[in-house]
C-alpha cells in the first residue's frame, strides 16, 4: 500500500481481556517497528523485525505482550489479559531497512488502546 | 536505554513568535532526526542531520546537531498556528531509533 496502514483506530476493552493490534508495512520494506505512546509524550520502543531475522524483543514491558511478523510483512501485537496501564496509542512504523535511515522511518495514525 | 531528554516540555507562544527547541543525551548519536506529530496521526520525518555542527535550515525551522553529536535544537522563526503539533527528535543506536519526550508546541493565532 501506499502508507502503513494500522487496525482498529480505536480499540476499547475491558480489563483481563486480550487485544490484537494489526500493522500493514509499506510494500518492501523489510524493518518494521512498534512503539507505544502515552498521551503527549514521547515513543516508548516495543519490538522491531528486520527481514527473516529474530526480532528484537528488548522493549516489551511484560510477557503479556507479544508480536509476529508473517511472511514478512503484515505483523500482529497482542496483549493478553489487558491491565488498565495498557492504555496507550500504539504506532507501527516501517523503513526499507534498519540502521541509519535518511528517509527516517513512516509511522501509520496508529491504534488508540482504551482499558477500561 | 539511550535516553533523550527534551525540554520544554511544553511551550505556548503567540504567532510571530520566535522558540528553540533543545534534545539533549549523554550518549553519541551517530545520526538525528526531528519528526513532528499531530492529533490522531504518527510522527512525520522533518530532517536528519549527520555531522556534528551540522546545521539544517527547513523554511523557517532551523535544525543544529552538536559538536560532539550528542545534543540538537530547533529553531522556529515566527511561528504559525500551523507549527502546533508535538516535536520529536531521535537518535540512532545502530538498529533502531530512540525517541526523545517529546516538546508540545501551541502557537496561538
Amino acid at each position: 500500500g501506499a502508507g502503513v496502514s494500522q487496525s482498529p483506530s480505536n480499540k476499547v476493552t475491558e480489563k483481563g481481556k486480550d487485544v490484537e493490534l494489526r500493522c500493514d508495512p509499506i510494500s518492501g520494506h523489510t524493518a518494521l517497528y512498534w512503539y507505544r505512546q502515552s498521551l503527549g509524550q514521547g515513543l516508548e520502543f516495543l519490538i522491531y523485525f528486520q527481514g527473516n531475522s529474530a526480532p528484537d524483543k528488548s522493549g516489551l514491558p511484560s510477557d503479556r505482550f507479544s508480536a509476529e511478523r508473517t511472511g514478512g510483512s503484515v505483523s500482529t501485537l497482542t496483549i493478553q489479559r489487558t491491565q488498565q496501564e495498557d492504555s496507550a496509542v500504539y504506532l507501527c512504523a516501517s523503513s526499507p531497512m534498519t540502521g541509519f535511515i535518511t528517509g527516517g522511518y513512516t509511522f501509520g495514525s496508529g491504534t488508540r488502546l482504551t482499558v477500561v | 536505554t539511550q535516553l533523550l531528554e527534551q525540554s520544554p516540555q511544553f511551550l505556548s507562544i503567540q504567532e510571530g513568535e520566535n522558540l528553540t527547541v533543545y534534545c539533549n543525551s549523554s550518549s553519541v548519536f551517530s545520526s538525528l532526526q526531528w519528526y513532528r506529530q499531530e492529533p490522531g496521526e504518527g510522527p512525520v520525518l522533518l530532517v536528519t542531520v549527520v555531522t556534528g555542527g551540522e546545521v539544517k535550515k527547513l523554511k523557517r525551522l532551523t535544525f543544529q546537531f552538536g559538536d560532539a553529536r550528542k545534543d540538537s535544537s530547533l529553531h522556529i522563526t515566527a511561528a504559525q498556528p500551523g507549527d502546533t503539533g508535538l516535536y520529536l527528535c531521535a537518535g540512532d543506536a545502530g538498529n533502531q531509533f530512540y525517541f526523545g519526550t517529546g516538546t508540545s508546541l501551541t502557537v496561538i493565532p
